[in-house]
């Protein structure tokens, strides 16, 4: 069965960095579109970031360009988001998720999230 | 402010019938497939409606939805106290050239 497992969440000051890894099983990893979502304490669902599965196609949403980075590597089934000069508004859990062949795909399943918190 | 427009509440006793809107323009909904997700307290998301109509394997039919124009609906007929959880509609903008969600809609059953 799909599993996606979040890590790599914490408390950082304003300004500082964090790697987030999600761990993929179940599926053929490189044949999917992979997502990071995220959700501020309790507030909506907000898109961040997608990369295929050759890792050529990457989108960023404009509250995170230029910060985040997406990657993956899929000899170890895992996908990654490098997050750098963190913002208080940065606050949230971030979810890993599955998406399909296309970048117009939904995701259809995501891991249950890491927490991310950025305050001094 | 979401690109998608939702309603903040709906409501209705089990048994009866809710829909939820969503309403968007012509570079989101009008020309793209709507996604909806539903999501209990603490949990993750998970996507009940995809292409506009279509069911994920294990989503009961009570669940439906629907397009018309630049305007999207979820219906949950017979309702039943577990689809008490917040119902977010989604959807590619091709002017933004990104994904879009709605602000979100919590079901209450009451």
């Amino acid at each position: 069965q799909v599993q996606l497992v979040e890590s790599g969440g914490g408390l950082v000051k304003p300004g500082g960095s964090l790697r987030l890894s999600c761990a993929a099983s179940g599926f053929s990893f490189s044949d999917y579109y992979m997502y990071w979502i995220r959700q501020a304490p309790g507030k909506g669902l907000e898109w961040i970031s997608y990369i295929s599965g050759s890792s050529r196609n990457i989108y960023y949403a404009d509250s995170v360009k230029g910060r985040f980075t997406i990657s993956r590597d899929s000899a170890k089934n895992s996908l990654y988001l490098q997050m750098n000069t963190l913002r208080v508004e940065d606050t949230a859990v971030y979810y890993c998720a599955r998406g399909g062949r296309s970048f117009l795909d939904p995701f259809d399943y995501s891991g249950q999230g890491t927490l991310v918190t950025v305050s001094s | 402010q979401s690109v998608l427009t939702q309603p903040p509440s709906a409501s209705a006793t089990p048994g009866q019938r809710v829909t939820i809107s969503c309403s968007g323009s012509s570079s989101n909904i009008g020309s793209n497939h709507v996604h909806w997700y539903q999501q209990h307290p603490k949990t993750a998301p998970k996507l009940v409606i995809y292409r506009t109509d279509e069911r994920p394997s294990g989503v009961p039919d009570r669940l439906s939805g629907s397009k018309s124009g630049t305007s999207a609906s979820l219906a949950i007929s017979g309702l039943r106290s577990e689809d008490e959880a917040d119902y977010y509609c989604t959807t590619w903008d091709d002017s933004l050239s990104g994904w879009v969600f709605g602000g979100g809609t919590k079901v209450t059953v009451l």
